[in-house]
């Protein structure tokens, strides 16, 4: 399958901080990627989706000033958590899927603790 | 999406084959049936997908019933490195993409 790539695959931040995670599609280009949270013994949730040049759409309930998306090229996207809070502490999980393509594939994961 | 439902946990002996169900009742007729697995503290891997036919590929076989309503996974010789938790979705192929996850079975692969 096609290889997604996330970085860094483990961060600590000081509260109020900002932690930017990059995905990163190394041998296709990603025309829509995805970025999910997981929390301990819990299931994906998906907090957006954004194709390249365009905003990402938002999942109900996620703040779009708190978590930027940006996808500005077919092969990068980044996730950016501002004013990081312990409870935004979580894997944070990147997919991407290539145009022409119904499969989607995972990045390792990022988790994120805030202190 | 259709709505699906496995179950909790399973178990079974290495080398033997491991049959993971997925009800889909609800399921239309442009709804993809996919597997995934989360191995412990890693994203999702893509195990495989159908819509009708039964598929078949260097990982697992899908076993997709007629009325499309639920559908196996096999793994036709499980390994330890097999546990993880498997996820059953069913995704309409509209321009959105998305993969709604559910809560999945739990697999443990005994030595």
């Amino acid at each position: 399958g096609a290889v997604v790539s996330q970085h860094p695959s483990r961060v600590i931040c000081k509260s109020g901080t900002s932690v930017k995670i990059e995905c990163r599609s190394l041998d296709f280009q990603a025309t829509t990627m995805f970025w999910y949270r997981q929390f301990p013994k819990q299931s994906l949730m998906l907090m957006a989706t954004s194709n390249e040049g365009s905003k990402a759409t938002y999942e109900q309930g996620v703040e779009k000033d708190k978590f930027l998306i940006n996808h500005a090229s077919l092969t990068l996207s980044t996730l950016t958590v501002t004013s990081a809070h312990p409870e935004d502490s979580s894997f944070y999980i990147c997919s991407a899927r290539a145009g022409g393509d119904i499969t989607a594939f995972f990045g390792q994961g990022t988790r994120l603790t805030v202190v | 999406d259709a709505k699906t439902t496995q179950p909790p946990s399973m178990d079974c002996a290495e080398g033997r084959a491991a049959n993971l169900p997925c009800n889909h009742s609800t399921i239309s007729g442009n709804e993809y049936v996919y597997w995934y697995r989360q191995i412990h503290s890693q994203g999702p891997q893509y195990i495989i997908h159908g819509l009708k036919n039964n598929e078949t590929n260097e990982m697992a076989s899908l076993i997709i019933t007629e009325d499309r309503k639920s559908s196996t996974l096999i793994l036709p010789h499980a390994t330890l490195r097999d546990t993880a938790v498997y996820y059953c979705i069913v995704r309409v192929e509209d321009s959105s993409y998305k993969l709604i996850f559910g809560s999945g079975t739990r697999l443990l692969v005994r030595p």
